[in-house]
């Protein structure tokens, strides 16, 4: 099946200090999606990426969808102590009969220091 | 927008006993998935379902799972004869299907743990 590889697995950051985290896949994906999760929470939505190039912000947040389309990136700019958390990038299969089901990696723990 | 929501939030039982959990999407969504989760990992899918239809169900779930969505809107994961691998975070989520991407909406989940 399927797999995504995320790096860093985790991080140590002060605070001000811009972040990077990137994911990559053996296969094509479509769409690329950006979740953070807070412990004993559902991960929550951050940025969506449909086109190969396209970048997209939201807030201090910045991803790229990797022109081959089997890599994407994020940025978090001038970290804050809410940024902590496990980020994970999420794709669907490119094609075949899973429309839909994403296929996670395995996160990346951030940790910001005040 | 009220939002994914999942019942109960945390549940413990013993080995052998039967477990249900209800997720309720949000409300417009036609698409609803069910995924698990282990600690140290990210999610991973059991199912999903396009209005009462289940349209793929993963190898992870095994015969003693099962899903259902009667009337397109609720759903219900069910999980008989429970064992210790059953502990994990099963987490809700629901999408617009084609009109709405591949956007999908968690709710906080249900931690599960068998003793």
């Amino acid at each position: 099946g399927q797999q995504l590889n995320q790096s860093p697995q985790s991080m140590f950051i002060q605070e001000g200090e811009d972040v990077s985290m990137n994911c990559t896949s053996s296969s094509i994906f479509n769409t690329w999606l950006w979740y953070k999760q807070d412990p004993g929470e559902g991960p929550v939505l951050l940025i969506a990426l449909y086109k190969a190039g396209e970048l997209t912000s939201n807030g201090r947040l910045t991803a790229q969808f990797g022109i081959t389309r089997k890599d994407s990136f994020l940025n978090i700019s001038a970290s804050i102590p809410s940024d902590v958390g496990i980020y994970f990038c999420a794709g669907p299969n490119a094609g075949g009969t899973s429309y839909g089901k994403l296929t996670f990696g395995q996160g990346t723990i951030l940790t910001v220091h005040p | 927008d009220t939002g994914v929501s999942q019942n109960p939030r945390h549940k413990i039982t013993k080995r052998g006993q039967n477990v249900t959990f209800r997720c309720d999407p949000i409300s417009e969504h036609n698409r609803l998935y069910w995924y698990r989760q282990t600690l140290g990992q990210g999610p991973e899918f059991l199912t999903y379902f396009q209005n009462e239809a289940q349209l793929e169900k993963s190898r992870l779930l095994s015969d003693r799972f099962s899903a259902e969505r009667p009337k397109g809107s609720f759903s219900t994961l069910e999980i008989q004869r429970t064992e210790q691998g059953d502990s994990a975070m099963y987490l809700c989520a629901s999408s617009r299907g084609r009109q709405g991407g591949n956007e999908q909406f968690f709710g906080p989940g249900t931690r599960l743990t068998v003793l």
